[in-house]
């Protein structure tokens, strides 16, 4: 069976420090891969997606950016956090090309300090 | 872009009354998807409905896709069942990420 992982579960960032937050897809192949942010325990917003390596689609221009430099590895990443980057990411994935149901990650709580 | 709307965006509950959740949309879908976030925000898929009626223990589910909406019904509502309800749709052909209502924050008394 198929499984998602993402870490750390939280973290405790100080404003300008870099960021890496990686998710890992097990027991597929080719999926599509998500990562969404939910502020203020409400409301999850896309931040990027992929459809395979090395392609990302950005959904909102940000301070972040995101990997996929395997088939099923999704790293989000900073260069400088904000306090505005605080939230709670969620990473997600479901099979390629279908019409399947997207899978969540348990999540990753981020407080910028 | 499609919009989602939920309502109600909140809702109390005693312990083992019914109640019914509702998700609009503006467009025609391809997926739609309930989730209950837990209190840990863990995002728990509970309903894969594009269109038609499922159900799942005390949770049933219905879309009626002429007419953009869905429902998701609880009976019996336990403590358990609190936490917020998400509504999401996809739009486009299998490769186009969610879109997720506001939701709906169900607190469960008992």
């Amino acid at each position: 069976s198929q499984t998602i992982h993402q870490w750390p579960a939280t973290l405790v960032q100080p404003v300008g420090s870099p960021l890496s937050l990686e998710c890992t897809v097990e027991g597929t192949s080719n999926p599509n891969l998500y990562w969404y942010r939910q502020a203020a325990g409400r409301g999850l917003q896309l931040l990027f997606y992929s459809v395979g390596i090395g392609q990302i689609s950005s959904e909102v221009p940000q301070n972040l950016s995101a990997s996929r430099p395997q088939d099923r590895q999704f790293i989000l990443s900073s260069k400088k956090l904000l306090l505005s980057d605080s939230g709670f990411y969620l990473c997600a994935w479901k099979p390629g090309y279908s019409n399947q149901p997207q899978h969540f990650g348990d999540g990753t709580r981020l407080s910028i300090l | 872009g499609i919009q989602v709307e939920q309502s109600p965006p909140d809702l109390i509950l005693q312990e083992g009354a019914n109640s019914t959740l509702r998700c609009n949309f503006s467009d025609s879908v391809n997926n739609l998807q309930w989730f209950h976030q837990n209190p840990w925000g863990q995002l728990i898929n509970l309903f894969y409905i594009p269109s038609g009626t499922k159900q799942n223990g005390r949770l049933s589910a219905t879309t009626v896709a002429t007419e953009r909406y869905s429902l998701l019904y609880i009976s019996s509502s336990q403590t358990t069942d609190s936490g917020v309800y998400f509504c999401a749709v996809e739009r486009g052909s299998g490769n186009t990420p969610l879109v997720f209502g506001k939701g709906t924050r169900l607190s469960v008394i008992a």
